[in-house]
């Protein structure tokens, strides 16, 4: 049972363009969403984050969005470089139901900023 | 402040062996997380220690074992390995454990090859 869903496996994007990362959640005891960045056969590291308490949260180009509503967050880059290029994962924890004390990550996205 | 260190870097092991993997985390860290990734998996949580203890465990076979020590460093052990348990074994630290308002800081991982 997939709690964290990433529904594109890649993404491509012209530099100086918007990308948008999408991600959907099941688990309804989710109360904090990361966004993280992974270079290959390097370890994830920290981009951005968001609580449940809040629907937007921005830091510098990035910005994510929170719809609890709906269950889907969404990670804008604006504008993309480059060095964006990298596959990015969502990931969610929570209080409760199993998912106390991990991350659970979705299958990722690999965005492909081409200059 | 130094990161997360997880060692050896890289392994090549054949079916059947065991193996064990460290990692030690950033100073001042006392949760330690274990995620397993591959391809086209994204990370599959694997479990998590807090002051020597087990929190939390994922859905992996008992051949997957892990501990932790006083001083927060960390160990996990595979034994009887199968070829499917090629991947990249990440290691995360963070000050209380995945939570509200608390990222994980990964290290660069352990490539383990089984053939």
């Amino acid at each position: 049972d997939q709690q964290v869903k990433q529904n594109s496996p890649s993404l491509s994007v012209q530099e100086g363009r918007i990308s948008i990362l999408n991600c959907d959640y099941t688990n309804s005891m989710f109360d904090y969403f990361l966004w993280y960045k992974k270079y290959p056969a390097e370890g994830p590291t920290f981009l951005i984050s968001i609580s449940s308490i809040k629907d937007k949260n921005e830091d510098g180009r990035f910005t994510v969005f929170l719809n609890k509503s709906a269950k889907h967050l969404s990670l804008h880059i604006v504008p993309s470089q480059p060095g964006d290029s990298a596959v990015y994962f969502c990931a969610a924890t929570g209080r409760g139901g199993g998912s106390n004390y991990k991350l659970t990550f979705g299958k990722g996205t690999l965005l492909t900023v081409n200059p | 402040k130094a990161g997360v260190t997880q060692t050896p870097r890289y392994l090549i092991k054949t079916r059947g062996q065991q193996v064990t993997l460290s990692c030690s985390p950033i100073s001042g860290h006392r949760s330690v997380s274990w995620y397993q990734q591959t391809p086209g998996q994204g990370l599959q949580f694997l479990f998590e220690y807090f002051s020597e203890t087990q929190r939390n465990k994922g859905n992996f076979p008992g051949r997957f074992s892990g501990r932790q020590f006083s001083n927060s460093r960390s160990e996990m052990n595979v034994s009887t390995l199968e070829l499917g348990d090629s991947a990249l074994y990440l290691c995360a630290s963070s000050p209380q454990g995945p939570a509200t308002n608390e990222k994980l800081f990964f290290g660069s991982g352990t490539q383990l090859s089984v053939l």
